[in-house]
C-alpha cells in the first residue's frame, strides 16, 4: 500500500518552456504533499508543502512565480517550472502523507534537463 | 529548528558483513525517525521507522535502535546483500510537525 506515482519520469526540454510535473498517491487520500528538490549526491531539500484546497506554503528562497504548486484534489498535486532556465534542471520528487502525517511516500522523481 | 546529522557519508562493506549507519539530532521535542534507501535515479523509499517511545524495532535483517537521552538513533543491516547498495537518509520529525529533516546521506556499497 502507499504507492505515489510521478510522472514524467524524465522531461528534456527547451530553454523558456514551461514543465508540469504530476504526483498522485493511489491507494490513499493525500491530505498533505510536499516536493523536494534534489541535486548529485545531495540530501533532500524541502521546496513547498501543500494541503488539499489551500495554497501552498514555499520554503524560503524559492520562489512561487517560478515553481506553481497546484493540490486540487485529495490523490493529485502539480508543480509547474514556469520558463524554465538550465538552473532549474534538477531532480525533482514528490511525496504525500495521509491524515496521520508520517510517514511521508516518496514518488519515484523527475529528472528535469533544461537544455 | 531539528538538526540532523547523519554518519558516515560512504560505506564500503563485504557481502555478508553489518553495515551500521548514526544519525544524530538536536530537537527532544522529536518524535519520529524514519529511515530511507534510495536507489540510483529513483525516489526515497520508507524501509523502517521507530517512534519515541521505543528503542529498538526489527524488520529481517534491518534494525533501528534509539536513544533518547543521547538523541541519536542507528541503523543496522546484517548480512549485506550487493542489492543493499544504495543511499540511505534517516530523518526526524519534530514534535507536532509533519515535516521531517532529513540528514545528509550515506551511500552503503556491498562488494560481492
Amino acid at each position: 500500500g502507499a504507492v505515489v506515482s510521478q510522472h514524467p519520469s524524465r522531461v528534456i526540454c527547451k530553454s523558456g518552456t514551461s514543465v508540469k510535473i504530476e504526483c498522485r498517491s493511489l491507494d490513499f487520500q493525500a491530505t498533505t504533499m510536499f516536493w523536494y528538490r534534489q541535486f548529485p549526491k545531495k540530501s533532500l531539500m524541502l521546496m513547498a508543502t501543500s494541503n488539499e484546497g489551500s495554497k501552498a506554503t514555499y520554503e524560503q528562497g524559492v520562489e512561487k512565480d517560478k515553481f506553481l504548486i497546484n493540490h486540487a484534489s485529495l490523490t493529485l498535486s502539480t508543480l509547474t517550472v514556469t520558463s524554465a532556465h538550465p538552473e532549474d534542471s534538477s531532480f525533482y520528487i514528490c511525496s504525500a502523507t495521509d491524515s496521520e502525517g508520517q510517514p511521508q511516500h516518496f514518488g519515484d522523481g523527475t529528472r528535469l534537463s533544461i537544455l | 529548528g531539528e538538526n540532523v546529522e547523519q554518519h558516515p557519508s560512504t560505506l564500503s562493506v563485504q557481502e555478508g558483513d553489518s553495515a551500521v549507519i548514526k544519525c544524530t539530532y538536536s530537537d527532544s521535542a522529536s518524535n519520529y525517525f524514519p529511515w530511507y534507501k534510495q536507489e540510483l535515479g529513483k525516489g526515497p523509499q520508507l524501509i523502517i521507522d521507530i517512534r519515541s517511545n521505543v528503542g529498538e524495532k526489527k524488520d529481517q535483517r534491518i534494525a533501528v535502535t534509539l536513544n533518547k537521552t543521547a538523541k541519536h538513533f542507528s541503523l543496522h543491516i546484517t548480512e549485506t546483500q550487493p542489492e543493499d547498495s544504495a543511499v540511505y537518509f534517516c530523518a526526524a520529525n519534530a514534535g507536532g510537525s509533519y515535516i521531517p529533516t532529513f540528514g545528509r546521506g550515506t551511500s552503503l556499497i556491498v562488494h560481492p
